[in-house]
């Protein structure tokens, strides 16, 4: 089956380390996406990337890195940079690009829990 | 920055009430816009989507919305909910980027 896979499912991490989150697609799609969600704030933007190689930051990219290497791989890492880590963050991927003709139907992974001890 | 707003933060209602979820945006210009539903335990999912045409779209389970340009709506609508509706519903914008999403309703629908 074709989806999204987010590893680890949960996380936890003492203050002051770096952690990856990977995010590993099989649909052949271009497009990827790293979400954060807090409760009462919806899903906000982290970084995203339309093409291997190539990345974007999002709304919220202070203390977060990312790597586009290989299409179907998107890792995020939270570092001791990231004042507030603890969250749930969301992975997704589109067929297309974006822009004003495209879609942007998002695909999600089912999320990786990090909690900041 | 576009931002999208949801109204309703969390809404209960009685199994066959009528649903309607509000979301506004601020973008001007030509935009795509989804709902995208989140039940428990699950991946958030594709609702529905407007790219253009008819602004009255249908998704999946009942559901539908309607795009009024000239007030930047896009709210959710469902005649009768059910008890399976319970879920979290998240608006979302694309103005040409990614997704710009609103900070999400919380539907309980009690039995």
């Amino acid at each position: 089956d074709g989806g999204i896979t987010q590893s680890p499912k949960y996380l936890f991490r003492k203050e002051g380390q770096n952690v990856t989150l990977s995010c590993e697609q099989n649909l052949n799609h271009d497009a990827m996406y790293w979400y954060r969600q807090d409760p009462g704030q919806g899903l906000r933007l982290i970084y995203y990337s339309q093409i291997v190689n190539d990345f974007q930051k999002g709304d919220i990219a202070e203390g977060y890195s990312v790597s586009r290497e290989k299409k179907e791989s998107f890792p995020l890492t939270v570092t001791s940079a990231q004042k507030n880590p603890t969250a749930f963050y969301l992975c997704a991927s589109s067929i297309d690009r974006g822009g004003t003709s495209g879609a942007n139907v998002l695909t999600f992974g089912a999320g990786s829990r990090l909690t900041v001890l | 920055a576009q931002s999208v707003s949801q109204h309703n933060h969390h809404v209960i209602l009685s199994e066959a009430a009528s649903l309607e979820l509000g979301c506004n945006y601020s973008y001007g210009g030509t935009v795509n816009l989804f709902w995208y539903v989140q039940y428990p335990g699950q991946h958030l999912q594709l609702l529905l989507k407007y790219f253009s045409g008819d602004p009255l779209v249908k998704g999946i389970k009942g559901f539908e919305a309607e795009f009024i340009k000239s007030k930047f709506s896009f709210n959710l609508r469902k005649p009768s909910v059910q008890w399976s509706d319970t879920a979290e519903y998240f608006c979302a914008v694309n103005s040409g980027r990614a997704l710009t999403f609103g900070s999400g309703t919380r539907l309980q629908v009690q039995p």
